[in-house]
């Protein structure tokens, strides 16, 4: 079976600091990763997928991730953060590129000025 | 293009009385997912569709819950009856693709209050 786990419940960080959202996945066969943002009484919008190919993912609002299969690893990251970014963010995992995902416990980007 | 619909946006219900959430997809998306959200975890998935046929509904609570997707068009998922622990946000996506590079869209969500 797959698990995703997010081992920060809420990152804290100041206006233009750079952040990092850990993710790590568990599963016995291949995975396609996602990130995913969810604004306060918001569905959830896409932020980035790795499907195949380049292991550095780069997505919309300036995030990118890296994928790491020796670490089971998808961390998202952004250079310079905006008061905007605070949100929720998910990872995600499926196992056969659909959206039948399995979500992390989300982590709440808190940005301060 | 007109995002994933979902209604209504909030309902407060008794437990042991029934509830239904209606989901319309984006035109032509063929694949739709019923996802819960209870407050401060992840989104489970429910149940998949893909056009009107039903793909995956092994975390569906069969004996409370039931979702249809007739016409392979909306979706309509229901409580009867519902219990405390039903209380969640209920996410309805759509994709063009069931795989693939394709993208799910999410609606804004059903908060569901059991009280």
């Amino acid at each position: 079976a797959q698990s995703v786990t997010q081992l920060d419940s809420q990152v804290p960080v100041f206006e233009e600091a750079p952040v990092e959202l850990r993710c790590n996945y568990s599963s016995s066969v291949s995975v396609y990763l996602f990130w995913y943002v969810q604004y306060p009484n918001q569905g959830l919008q896409l932020l980035l997928k790795y499907l195949s190919g380049s292991t550095l993912v780069k997505g919309i609002n300036g995030f990118e991730a890296e994928f790491n299969k020796s670490q089971t690893s998808f961390h998202l990251r952004k250079p310079s953060v905006h008061i905007s970014d605070t949100a929720e963010y998910f990872c995600a995992v499926s196992v056969d590129s659909s959206y039948k995902l399995i979500f992390g416990s989300g982590t709440r980007l808190l940005v301060r000025p | 293009e007109a995002g994933v619909a979902q209604s209504p946006r909030y309902k407060i219900i008794e437990k042991r009385q029934s509830v239904a959430f209606w989901c319309n997809p984006i035109s032509g998306h063929a694949t739709l997912y019923w996802y819960q959200q209870i407050l401060g975890q992840g989104p489970k998935l429910l149940i998949q569709f893909q056009n009107n046929g039903v793909v995956d509904d092994s975390q569906l609570p069969k004996d409370r819950f039931s979702a249809e997707r007739l016409k392979g068009v909306d979706s309509t998922l229901k409580i009867q009856p519902a219990k405390l622990e039903d209380s969640a946000v209920y996410l309805c996506a759509s994709s063009f693709r069931r795989v693939g590079n394709t993208e799910a869209f999410f609606g804004q969500g059903t908060r569901l209050t059991v009280v």
